[in-house]
């Protein structure tokens, strides 16, 4: 079965610095990889998804991941922060080609705190 | 475009009460989820469905029921609610299956049994 750990449960970070949140994965193929944010109050929104190919990702709000598939990690990145950044961070792996629906394992979260 | 809608957004029940929580999407998804969120454990999978009429048990469905009539609507029934289902609950829709491609979540509904 896969799994997911975040092993960082708070992290906070100057506005404009970098900031890195890291995603270790267990599954048995090559995985589907995301991340997901929830703002305060909020359901979870994509930010971006890694399937196959190029593994440098591009997502919303200028937050990018890098596959690596030798350290089973996954780990979300932003070269500056700002403060509306400040939220929960998920990472999530899904079964592929599971012949019924494929179900996405959620990481326990990341909170990002952003201090001006 | 509404998305995922979800009712209500806060509740408080006494131990033992039933209650629905309703969701429903306007996209037109097949694919259904109900999750529950707790403090430092992200999200867990109770039942999901795949179309009108097909459903199936997640992770956690103990002390939960589901029906899938239509294609916009996923209600989650508690029936005899305990202080163990205080949580925050997510509905989620998708295209396809949701390993596969992005899930659109609800607002949530938090809920608390005392």
């Amino acid at each position: 079965a896969q799994s997911v750990t975040q092993p960082d449960i708070h992290i906070t970070v100057s506005e404009g610095a970098s900031l890195e949140l890291r995603c270790n994965y267990s599954y048995g193929a090559t995985p589907y990889l995301f991340w997901y944010v929830q703002s305060p109050g909020q359901g979870l929104q994509l930010l971006l998804k890694y399937f196959s190919g190029d593994t440098l990702v591009q997502g919303i709000k200028g937050f990018e991941a890098e596959f690596k598939r030798s350290q089973s990690s996954f780990n979300l990145r932003k070269p500056s922060v700002h403060w509306s950044d400040a939220a929960e961070y998920f990472c999530a792996v899904g079964a592929r080609n599971t012949g019924t629906a494929s179900k996405l394992t959620f990481g326990t979260g990341t909170r990002l705190q952003v201090t001006l | 475009n509404a998305g995922v809608t979800q009712t209500p957004k806060f509740r408080i029940l006494k131990i033992g009460q039933s209650m629905t929580l309703q969701c429903a999407q306007d996209m037109n998804h097949n694919y259904m989820y109900w999750y529950r969120q707790d403090p430092g454990m992200g999200l867990k999978l109770i039942y999901y469905s795949v179309g009108a009429g097909i459903t199936d048990k997640g992770e956690v469905p103990n002390g939960y029921n589901v029906s899938r009539s239509t294609t916009e609507d996923f209600p989650l029934r508690l029936e005899l609610a305990a202080p163990s289902q205080t949580s925050v609950y997510f509905c989620a829709s998708s295209y396809s299956s949701v390993g596969d491609t992005e899930a659109f979540f609800g607002q949530g509904t938090r809920l608390t049994v005392v």
